[in-house]
C-alpha cells in the first residue's frame, strides 16, 4: 500500500525553525518528484515546494523561498523540509504530496499530487 | 502566476442531485488542471487531472470537462460521501502550481 507520513510539526516561537520530516512506503520512492503543500486555518491549499526524485532540483514558492530548504534521503525513503525564520504566516497543517503522477495502466501523466499523507500541524506563536 | 477563481463558494444540494462546480483561470492552462476532494480533517484527494481524467479509482459519477481558461467538475448523482471541500490546481505554469479557493458542496 502507497503510503506518506508526517512527522515534526509543533508550536514553534516567531523566528524559530522547525523540520519536517516525511516518511514513503509502498513505492519506489527515489524514481518520484514530491512535494510539500500547506494549508493554513481557513485558507486554500498552497504548494510550497518540489524537489525532483534524484534531488537534484528543487523549486519554491516566493512566500518561502530563501527561509525554506526542501531535501530528500533516498536511502531512507524521506522527504524533508527545514524552515527557518518562521512567521505567524507560515502557521498551516503541511502535508508531503507524491508530485509524479502514473495511470492504472503505468503510464506517466505528468507532476498531479497523488498520493497525499494526513499532514503535520506547525503553529508559530509566541 | 495563474490565478483560480471557483464558483460558487457553497453549494447546498440533496443526495442523488447534480452537482456543478465551476473552476476560471486568469490566463490559459490547455488542460493542464486538476480537482481534488478534501473531506473534513482529512488529506485532498486526487479526483480528476488533465481536465477530464478520473484518477484511478475515482467513481463515475465524477466527470470534468473545460479548456483554457473555464473548468467544470460534475457529479452526477450525489452520494452522502461526496459532501466535501473541491479544489481545483493548474500545473500548465509552475512554479509556482496554484489552487483555487475551494468550494464547498454541503448537504441541503
Amino acid at each position: 500500500e502507497v503510503q506518506l507520513l508526517e512527522s515534526g510539526g509543533g508550536l514553534v516561537q516567531p523566528g524559530g525553525s522547525l523540520r519536517l520530516s516525511c516518511s514513503a512506503s509502498g513505492f519506489t520512492f527515489s524514481s518520484y518528484a514530491m512535494s510539500w503543500v500547506r494549508q493554513g486555518p481557513g485558507k486554500r491549499l498552497e504548494w510550497v515546494s518540489h524537489i525532483i526524485g534524484s534531488g537534484g532540483r528543487t523549486h519554491y514558492a516566493d512566500s518561502v523561498k530563501g527561509r525554506f530548504t526542501i531535501s530528500r534521503d533516498n536511502s531512507k525513503n524521506t522527504l524533508y523540509l527545514h524552515m527557518s525564520n518562521l512567521t505567524a504566516e507560515d502557521t498551516a497543517v503541511y502535508y508531503c504530496a507524491g508530485g509524479d503522477y502514473y495511470d492504472a495502466s503505468g503510464y506517466y501523466v505528468g507532476n498531479w499530487f497523488d498520493p497525499w499523507g494526513p499532514g503535520t500541524l506547525v503553529t508559530v506563536s509566541s | 502566476e495563474i490565478v483560480l477563481t471557483q464558483s460558487p463558494a457553497t453549494l447546498s444540494l440533496s443526495p442523488g442531485e447534480r452537482a456543478t462546480l465551476s473552476c476560471r483561470a486568469s490566463q490559459s492552462v490547455g488542460r493542464y488542471l486538476a480537482w481534488y476532494q478534501q473531506k473534513s480533517g482529512q488529506a485532498p484527494r486526487l479526483l480528476i487531472y488533465d481536465a477530464s481524467k478520473r484518477a484511478t479509482g475515482i467513481p463515475v459519477r465524477f466527470s470534468g470537462s473545460g479548456s483554457e481558461t473555464d473548468f467544470t467538475l460534475t457529479i452526477s448523482s450525489l452520494e452522502p460521501e461526496d459532501f466535501a471541500v473541491y479544489y481545483c490546481q493548474q500545473r500548465y505554469n509552475w512554479p509556482p502550481y496554484t489552487f483555487g479557493q475551494g468550494t464547498k458542496l454541503e448537504i441541503k
